[in-house]
């Protein structure tokens, strides 16, 4: 099974400031035959379900500000926030869907500093 | 728009059994898994299992195995996560969201399960 671990736990950042967030997967979620990282991230707030930001690895969905970034390929992923706004306060998880069973990093919770 | 809506709050008793419902709609509902996530309180995204609306397959989280069943009826596009013999642990926030290869999305609203005495 495919374990995938972030870091760090929680981070507080001063607003207009960049915020970072790493993922590491136990195994390689880039499928070769079609050049893809199956890796995806999700800003939680409390109350609501997880919205997707990034697919692919670095795909920005629909509607996510351009402040949200994806980085990384095979086993390292980055998650880049530019310039943190105060709606931005919230848990943020990576995903594995690249193979069962599907495994969650552990969140990092990012705050105002 | 694809929707899923689930069942409402629930409240069991230690031992008993929870079945939440999903109900999808928007797209074509056999063509895609369902996905069950769960969040305890305080605690992080916990994925639980997937079920293949058009063949019945499932997988399951090895933690779960022997206590969860994740079945649908396609007639009614409506998906089920039933989980047994309930401790105070299970005590969470249970999502459904559809997605196979590709990322979880769009996700149901959410069903609080409680258990408590």
């Amino acid at each position: 099974d495919i374990v995938v671990t972030q870091s760090p736990e929680s981070l507080a950042v001063s607003l207009g400031e960049r915020a970072t967030i790493n993922c590491k997967s136990s195994q390689n979620v880039l499928y070769s035959s079609n050049n893809k990282n199956y890796l995806s991230w999700y800003q939680k707030k409390p109350g609501q379900p997880p919205k997707l930001l990034i697919s692919w690895a670095s795909t920005r969905e629909s509607g996510v500000p351009d402040r949200f970034s994806g980085s990384g390929s095979g086993t390292d992923f980055t998650l880049t926030i530019s310039s943190l706004q105060a709606e931005d306060v919230a848990v943020y998880y990576c995903l594995q869907y690249y193979s069962s069973p599907r495994a969650f990093g552990q969140g990092t919770k990012v705050e105002i500093k | 728009q694809v929707q899923l809506v689930q069942s409402g709050t629930e409240v069991k008793k230690p031992g008993a059994s929870v079945k939440v419902s999903c109900k999808a709609s928007g797209y074509t509902f056999i063509s895609d898994d369902i996905n069950w996530v769960r969040q305890a309180t305080g605690q992080g995204l916990e994925w639980m299992g997937w079920m293949n609306p058009n063949t019945g397959e499932t997988v399951y989280a090895q933690k779960f195995q022997g206590r969860l069943s994740l079945t649908r009826d396609t007639s009614i596009t409506t998906a089920y996560m039933e989980l047994t013999s309930l401790t105070y642990e299970d005590t969470a926030v249970y999502f459904c969201a559809k997605g196979s290869g590709q990322p979880i999305d769009p996700w149901g609203q959410g069903t609080v399960v409680t258990v408590s005495s």
